[in-house]
């Protein structure tokens, strides 16, 4: 089964920083999913990558499947960005129709 | 615009009640998913389908069970819930693939089941 960990588990920022948040895992893959999930509510998909970098609005994702490593990057941080991200990943050759989750890390930007 | 919709958003139920938690979806995705979220834990698999009227137990299926009688409804049953039931209940939906790619993976916007 893939084993999935993402640091740090929480992180507080000011309005404007840059956020970086990193997900690594065990059992090589052939996709990852970043998700977004704001206090209370339902969660969001924000990027599915295979490789590379991919760049929605200030949100950058990017992968490295070598070295079984992603990162999520906000530029530009601002309060409503806050919120708990989440990575996951296919659950291994028995668990091709599953995905695993990170523990997610719960990022706060402060005004 | 496309997406899974669950059918409460807050759900308040007694010890020992039968309750359904119902998720459709309008995407024609074959793969339906159960999660349960839980301070600390994460989220966990329930159960999932791949198909109409087919269900495989995920890591977590004591106490539930499920029905998916057609394409576009997965049904989530708690046949007599307890206290440590309560959690938030989260429904997602794929496309069906060959591999391990996940085209269209939605979640819903979740449950909050209280069970007093």
């Amino acid at each position: 089964k893939n084993e999935v960990e993402q640091s740090p588990q929480n992180l507080t920022a000011q309005e404007g920083e840059f956020i970086t948040i990193n997900c690594s895992y065990s059992v090589g893959i052939s996709a990852l999913h970043w998700l977004q999930q704001h206090p209370g509510g339902g969660i969001v998909s924000l990027f599915m990558l295979s490789s590379g970098k991919k760049k929605h609005g200030r949100l950058i994702a990017t992968i490295n499947i070598q070295e079984k490593h992603s990162s999520l990057h906000i530029t530009a941080s601002h309060p409503r960005d806050s919120a708990v991200y989440i990575c996951a990943v296919p659950g291994g050759i028995q668990g091709a129709q599953k995905l695993v989750f990170g523990q997610g890390t719960r990022l706060t930007i402060n005004p | 615009d496309v997406k899974v919709t669950q059918s409460s958003r807050y759900l308040v139920k007694r010890t020992g009640e039968k309750v359904f938690l119902e998720c459709v979806q309008d995407m024609d995705h074959e793969n339906m998913f159960w999660y349960r979220q839980d301070p600390g834990l994460g989220l966990r698999l329930i159960y999932f389908s791949y198909d109409v009227k087919m269900k495989e137990k995920g890591d977590i299926p004591e106490g539930y069970s499920v029905s998916r009688e057609k394409k576009e409804r997965f049904s989530l049953i708690l046949e007599s819930a307890s206290t440590n039931q309560t959690s938030m209940y989260l429904c997602a939906s794929s496309l069906r693939t060959g591999g391990s790619w996940y085209y269209g993976y939605t979640f819903g916007s979740g449950t909050r089941l209280t069970v007093v």
